[in-house]
């Protein structure tokens, strides 16, 4: 079946540092990637969905300068994390959307902690 | 924004019994997904059932979608500590998947 791998799957970084996560789809195209984030204890919260070859378009109130998403081929999006804050520790998931039974193969995440 | 509300948002029940879980949506969708997701990790998807549909069934899960009440149920039978997890309803439309609040699904052995 589809496959989603995403790297890496915990990282901790200092302050002021860009982090950056990928998300491959090993044996499919994924032509639409969604990005989400969950804060402990909470829901998954859809960030932006990538096409690949344009631009990302962003869900209300995440800022697009802060979390730059790059979908340049149709087997991998990244993710980078800028100027990275205390509050911007989360746990990251990417999704693609994909033509099989359900249409969307998720990423195993990224737990993301700024020190 | 988020989609659905689940209810309970916390479960305790103990080995064999049947868990159910409930979840609200508020917008128009294709199709309600329920997912699974262990503590720290990712998401393992369970069930999909389509918006025509009002009831379908995958090994001990069974699912229920009533689109007049935008709302859906996800009955565990026979319940195994190795259930313990978060369970998320997610509704999808127009290919966007927007996810409930969750339930955390204890099951005692």
């Amino acid at each position: 079946g589809a496959v989603v791998s995403q790297h890496p799957s915990w990282v901790i970084c200092k302050s002021g540092t860009s982090v950056k996560i990928e998300c491959r789809s090993l044996d499919f195209q994924a032509t639409t990637m969604f990005w989400y984030r969950q804060f402990p204890k909470q829901s998954l919260m859809l960030m932006a969905t990538s096409n690949e070859g344009s631009k990302a378009t962003y869900e209300q109130g995440v800022e697009k300068d802060k979390f730059l998403i790059n979908h340049a081929s149709l087997t991998l999006s990244t993710l980078t994390v800028t100027s990275a804050h205390p509050e911007d520790s989360s746990f990251y998931i990417c999704s693609a959307l994909t033509r099989g039974i359900h249409g969307y193969t998720f990423g195993s995440g990224t737990r993301l902690t700024v020190v | 924004s988020q989609q659905g509300e689940e209810d309970p948002q916390a479960l305790s029940i103990q080995e064999g019994e049947n868990a159910t879980m409930n979840c609200s949506y508020k917008t128009s969708i294709n199709n309600l997904q329920w997912y699974r997701q262990n503590s720290g990790r990712g998401l393992v998807h369970l069930i999909l059932i389509r918006s025509n549909e009002r009831e379908k069934h995958s090994g001990r899960l069974r699912v229920t979608l009533d689109t007049s009440k935008k709302s859906s149920s996800l009955l565990i039978t026979a319940s195994r500590a190795a259930d313990t997890a978060s369970y998320f309803c997610a509704g999808g439309a127009n290919s966007k998947l927007t996810f409930g609040k969750g339930i955390t699904l204890s099951v005692r052995p």
